[in-house]
């Protein structure tokens, strides 16, 4: 089925390591985002890219690269892993209509 | 700079009755509007979106939200709740150049009882 793919689903991180958050979309759609969802604070823009090779940061940038090489892919690294990191995170794509964004099912991490 | 509020944290509706999930933006310019659901481990699904036009918009699973500019408002309404409606209700402002930088509000979890 089309859509937005995150993986892994769940992850359990050390404080320092480092990781790559997947995710690929197959819609053809020229934005994707990465928000991060926390309790009672709603989901916090990370980064977007408006299309291959550009990218730009949101609200809560830090700690966090992105990169955006093909239209379809738009990982999420996490450099040096810390406890506020801990959240669930979730990857969004949309055409330039702005038809609103289409979601992934989300990576829960946890950094201990 | 923008923003989203929704001020009700948490409703309980009984199952049939009407519902309206209060939502306030603050943009410069007009702004692309939406409000999403999202169930318990699920990801976001979108409901409605507003960008010009007719002010009362229609979505999916019977809910309506009407844009009022000059309260800065996008309200969602249902005139019956069903069970299955409980979840999280997300309310969202597109800005920038092309309406591609989402903002959310904190949400409003939904109850419905019997």
């Amino acid at each position: 089925n089309a859509g937005v793919t995150q993986t892994p689903k769940f992850q359990v991180l050390k404080t320092g390591q480092s990781m790559t958050l997947q995710c690929a979309q197959d819609m053809n759609h020229e934005y994707m985002s990465w928000y991060r969802q926390d309790p009672g604070m709603g989901l916090r823009l990370i980064h977007y890219s408006v299309g291959a090779g550009i990218t730009d940061q949101g609200e809560v940038p830090n700690g966090y690269n992105v990169s955006r090489s093909t239209t379809e892919d738009f990982p999420l690294r996490l450099l040096s892993a810390a406890p506020s990191q801990t959240s669930v995170y979730f990857c969004a794509s949309s055409s330039r209509d702005v038809n609103g964004y289409t979601f992934g099912s989300g990576t829960r991490l946890t950094v201990v | 700079a923008q923003s989203v509020t929704q001020p009700d944290i948490h409703i309980t509706v009984s199952e049939g009755a009407s519902l309206e999930l209060r939502c306030n933006y603050s943009y410069g310019a007009t702004p692309y509007l939406f409000w999403y659901v999202q169930s318990p481990g699920q990801g976001l699904q979108l409901l409605l979106k507003y960008f010009s036009g007719d002010t009362l918009v229609q979505g999916i699973k019977g809910f309506e939200a009407e844009f009022k500019r000059s309260q800065s408002s996008f309200n969602l309404r249902k005139p019956s709740v069903h069970w299955s409606d409980a979840a999280e209700y997300f309310c969202a402002v597109g800005a920038g150049g092309g309406g591609n930088q989402f903002y959310f509000g904190t949400g409003t979890s939904l109850t419905v009882i019997p």
